[in-house]
């Protein structure tokens, strides 16, 4: 069965600062994997998401993640966090090779970010 | 460019009722699903539908929990005899075949006293 792991529940940056988020995955094949935030009281907005192809992708909002399969990671960054940044934030992983989404997410317990000025 | 809307935003009941939940997905998506995020079980997949196919309900964690979609547009989650647990926020998502991507309504949050 499919699993992500998020190990930080919390993470407190300075805002300038630069941002990793972790995400660990197991999955049997080549995975879909998504960076999802969520604002208090708000629905889940995409960040970014990667099927193949380059393992650096970009997303909105100046984020980035990488995909390395030998980790089984796809951590978020962000070299210079704003206030705005503050939020929680969810990894996902869908089933590759299924587009129309047959992609049922297994989400992370999500990363809940702290912005301090 | 309308994004997905679920309705009510906020839902309270009591113990044993009945409640629908509704989603509008974005047009022309033909796949929606269902989530529940709570506090003790974050973010659950529920049930999935796609276009005409009978839809995949693994999710659904007892009989008391349905959901219909009509018209390959709106769907309607039911939960019967609602129990405290139930309390949680009830998200939508729907996506298209091109971008095998789920956008996700606002959600509604249901609490059961």
């Amino acid at each position: 069965a499919q699993s992500v792991t998020q190990p930080d529940i919390h993470i407190t940056v300075s805002e300038g600062a630069s941002l990793e988020l972790r995400c660990n995955y197991s999955y049997g094949a080549t995975p879909y994997l998504f960076w999802y935030v969520q604002s208090p009281g708000q629905g889940l907005q995409l960040l970014l998401k990667y099927f193949s192809g380059d393992t650096l992708v970009q997303g909105i909002k100046g984020f980035e993640a990488e995909f390395k399969r030998s980790q089984s990671s796809f951590n978020l960054r962000k070299p210079s966090v704003h206030w705005s940044d503050a939020a929680e934030y969810f990894c996902a992983v869908g089933a590759a090779g299924l587009t129309g989404g047959g992609n049922k997410l297994t989400f992370g317990t999500g990363t809940q970010l702290k912005v301090e000025l | 460019g309308a994004g997905v809307s679920q309705s009510p935003s906020n839902k309270v009941t009591e113990k044993g009722k009945d409640v629908e939940l509704r989603c509008d997905p974005i047009s022309g998506h033909t796949a929606l699903y269902w989530y529940r995020q709570s506090l003790g079980q974050g973010l659950e997949f529920l049930i999935y539908f796609q276009g005409n196919s009978a839809p995949d309900k693994s999710g659904l964690p007892s009989d008391r929990f349905s959901a219909e979609r009509t018209g390959g547009s709106v769907s309607t989650l039911t939960i019967q005899r609602t129990q405290q647990e139930d309390s949680a926020v009830y998200l939508c998502a729907s996506s298209s075949i091109a971008s095998g991507t789920q956008y996700f309504g606002p959600g509604t949050r249901l609490l059961v006293l």
